[in-house]
């Protein structure tokens, strides 16, 4: 069964620091791997996704992730945290035609 | 881009009432679409498939009975809680995949904030 797993429950990082939010994951077969973000009572942003190509994929707001086949890994990363960065962030993989979610991670960026 | 709209945003309602939410999908068409369920600082519950056109598919202990999904058209689908109770107050959140953005995305609705007193 495909799922993903988002080790953190909470990432805590100053603003202007490098931050990285973890998601690894279980699939068979190729994996179609996305970031959302969503802010509170809001509904999911998309953020980025790894189909095929470049591990390397860049995104929304400056995000970007790292596509790991050997780790299973598929971290979302961005240079310099921004307090407006503050969210809760969801790592999904395509499971035959459904969108499976990780738990969540919620990231605080302190000024 | 592709825009998906769900009202209300938020409603309140008595226990043993019925409340319709609706999910449409404002510039494009939507054969398919999911229903979720998000507890607070939770993540996302995948609670049914609507399929326009025929019935809904729930995922393993979701009551269709209580959770009615109607795909009435190609842009609209309505999640209908029955009878509802307390324990069903959530936020519910509709998404719609869709070739505009290629192939595997989907676009996902603002949101419904639903509260049973």
């Amino acid at each position: 069964a495909q799922s993903v797993a988002q080790p953190e429950d909470q990432v805590n990082v100053a603003e202007g620091n490098p931050l990285t939010v973890k998601c690894t994951y279980s699939v068979s077969g190729n994996p179609y791997l996305f970031w959302y973000v969503q802010y509170p009572n809001r509904g999911l942003q998309f953020l980025l996704k790894y189909i095929t190509g470049d591990n390397l994929v860049k995104g929304s707001y400056g995000f970007e992730a790292e596509f790991n086949k050997s780790q299973t890994s598929f971290h979302l990363k961005k240079p310099s945290a921004l307090v407006s960065d503050s969210a809760l962030y969801f790592c999904a993989v395509i499971g035959g035609f459904k969108t499976i979610f990780g738990a969540g991670t919620r990231l605080f960026v302190k000024a | 881009g592709a825009v998906v709209s769900q009202h209300p945003s938020r409603v309140i309602c008595k226990s043993g009432t019925s409340v319709k939410i609706e999910c449409r999908s404002l510039d494009f068409q939507a054969t398919t679409m999911f229903w979720y369920r998000q507890f607070p600082k939770q993540s996302l519950m995948l609670m049914a498939t609507s399929n326009e056109g025929s019935k809904a598919t729930y995922e393993q202990g979701v009551e269709k009975d209580k959770f009615l999904i109607n795909h009435a058209s190609l842009t609209l689908s309505t999640l209908t809680v029955t009878s509802a109770h307390p324990e069903d107050s959530s936020f519910y959140i509709c998404s719609a995949p869709t070739i505009l953005a290629g192939a595997h995305e989907q676009y996902f609705g603002p949101g419904t904030r639903l509260t049973v007193t």
